[in-house]
């Protein structure tokens, strides 16, 4: 069974640019959450969606956003670019919501210069 | 709200036993998890403790004790493939996985 895939793998962006990041979850999983991972701030939760609905929002400004497709790949989008936006976005799928047991992407890599 | 802590580092020698520790304040806890992610890698899932006690997994154990919102993570028989950055994660009644900061295991010969 194929991993989670996530792409582009890098990114880099201007300020005040907006970027698309795509993630394809394991065949069958339904719920795709997303998180940003900076050095000493650990995965900070960003959103979750199942069946094409977010379920849960994670601190984070407007600007963060997603979307989640019939056949369960989910996109999130970050409009406005800021320095303090470059981190490493993990997309995890799993079965259900709330699930302990996640199965995580490779990740992208952003850059905002 | 939730919060965990950990430690940022620990260091240890190839075969020698590791604990690493995480306390954790969070409304309406289901579990513990841990997981292991090297460097420039994806994180991968190594257990999960809803229950009191330790559960063994291989070289690998996770304790968790629900009364005192502690758990704990227990290497044996270290390799240097074991050095990673761990992080404990937990789930409430929000259904959300928060994770702690990752504490670094640094492991030398």
């Amino acid at each position: 069974k194929a991993g989670v895939t996530q792409t582009p793998r890098y990114l880099i962006k201007t300020r005040g640019q907006q970027v698309t990041l795509s993630c394809s979850p394991i065949s069958g999983h339904r719920s795709v959450s997303w998180y940003q991972q900076t050095p000493g701030q650990g995965l900070q939760f960003l959103f979750e969606y199942f069946s094409e609905t977010q379920r849960n929002k994670g601190n984070f400004p407007g600007r963060f956003s997603g979307r989640q497709f019939s056949n369960s790949r989910s996109e999130m989008n970050v409009s406005t670019l800021e320095l303090g936006d470059s981190a490493l976005y993990l997309c995890a799928s799993s079965t259900r919501t709330g699930e302990s047991e996640q199965y995580f992407g490779p990740g992208t890599r952003l850059t905002v210069t | 709200g939730q919060s965990l802590e950990q430690p940022s580092e620990v260091t240890a020698v190839e075969g020698a036993i590791v604990q690493i520790n995480c306390t954790y304040q969070t409304s309406g806890f289901y579990g513990l998890s841990w997981y292991q992610q090297h460097d420039g890698g994806a994180p991968t899932f190594l257990s999960y403790n809803a229950l009191d006690g330790l559960e063994e997994t291989g070289r690998f154990s996770s304790f968790l004790s629900r009364s005192d919102s502690y758990g704990y993570l227990l290497l044996q028989e270290l390799q240097m493939k074991d050095s990673a950055s761990y992080f404990c994660a937990v789930t409430g009644n929000t259904d959300k996985l928060i994770f702690g900061t990752g504490t670094r295991l640094q492991v030398f010969p």
